[in-house]
């Protein structure tokens, strides 16, 4: 996975309850992000982060925070877990923003993290 | 909002069969990437190419940025290119990072 680790791969959890993703990279790359990918919604941003501390809301942000205290992680939590956050839940980095034209804003994409709310 | 839009959703052909996967955008882009998600589930990175016209082995991938569409062109189909491809923009003038993505196009390759 080209230096990207997601943890877990797989968590069951019950309505209410808070969870974390875990989004580990070796890259050092400076952005990180959060997508969730639904049956017939294409995968939706989250959150992403451009720097350490530094992050911003997607289009889907409603009922996450994440957190980024180092360069390597991104944090991403559900306070109170629903079933309509049940979904398959992808970080991805990149060097360099979406903005530059440039090749290395390319995304590289972790294996995923399989949530099921019941 | 960014309307990014994949044709055909759906897509069955034979092995060796040439394929053309269409992704059409609202705005103009500065950004533009094709990603291959196999059945599996893992997302790899095709192209980046917001204009123009790239090739790497049987795929290859063409943007005409001034008429908003991106073309993804397989040739000589194999099992292996089963899978969703989808098409990701970020659009120009809204001055942030974020890759909007499109909702995806089903390829399956019959042996």
């Amino acid at each position: 996975d080209a230096g990207i680790t997601q943890s877990p791969r797989h968590k069951v959890t019950e309505t209410g309850t808070p969870v974390t993703l875990r989004c580990h990279q070796t890259e050092n790359h400076r952005y990180m992000y959060w997508y969730r990918q639904d049956p017939g919604h294409g995968l939706r941003l989250i959150h992403y982060s451009y720097g350490v501390k530094d992050t911003d809301k997607g289009e889907v942000s409603d009922g996450y925070s994440v957190s980024r205290s180092k360069t390597e992680d991104f944090l991403l939590t559900l306070e109170s877990a629903t079933s309509s956050q049940t979904s398959v839940y992808f970080c991805a980095i990149s060097e360099l923003g979406g903005r530059e034209s440039s090749g290395a804003n390319v995304l590289t994409f972790g294996a995923g993290s399989r949530l099921t709310v019941l | 909002g960014i309307q990014v839009e994949q044709s055909p959703p759906d897509l069955i052909l034979q092995e060796g069969a040439n394929s053309t996967l269409r992704c059409n955008f609202s705005d103009s882009v500065n950004n533009l990437q094709w990603f291959h998600q196999n059945p599996w589930g893992q997302l790899i990175n095709l192209f980046y190419i917001p204009s123009g016209t790239k090739q790497n082995g049987r795929l290859s991938a063409t943007t005409v940025a001034t008429e908003r569409y991106s073309l993804l062109y397989i040739s000589s189909s194999q099992t292996t290119d089963s899978g969703v491809y989808f098409c990701a923009v970020v659009i120009s003038n809204f001055g942030n990072e974020k890759l909007t993505f499109g909702t995806g196009t089903r390829l399956t390759i019959i042996p």
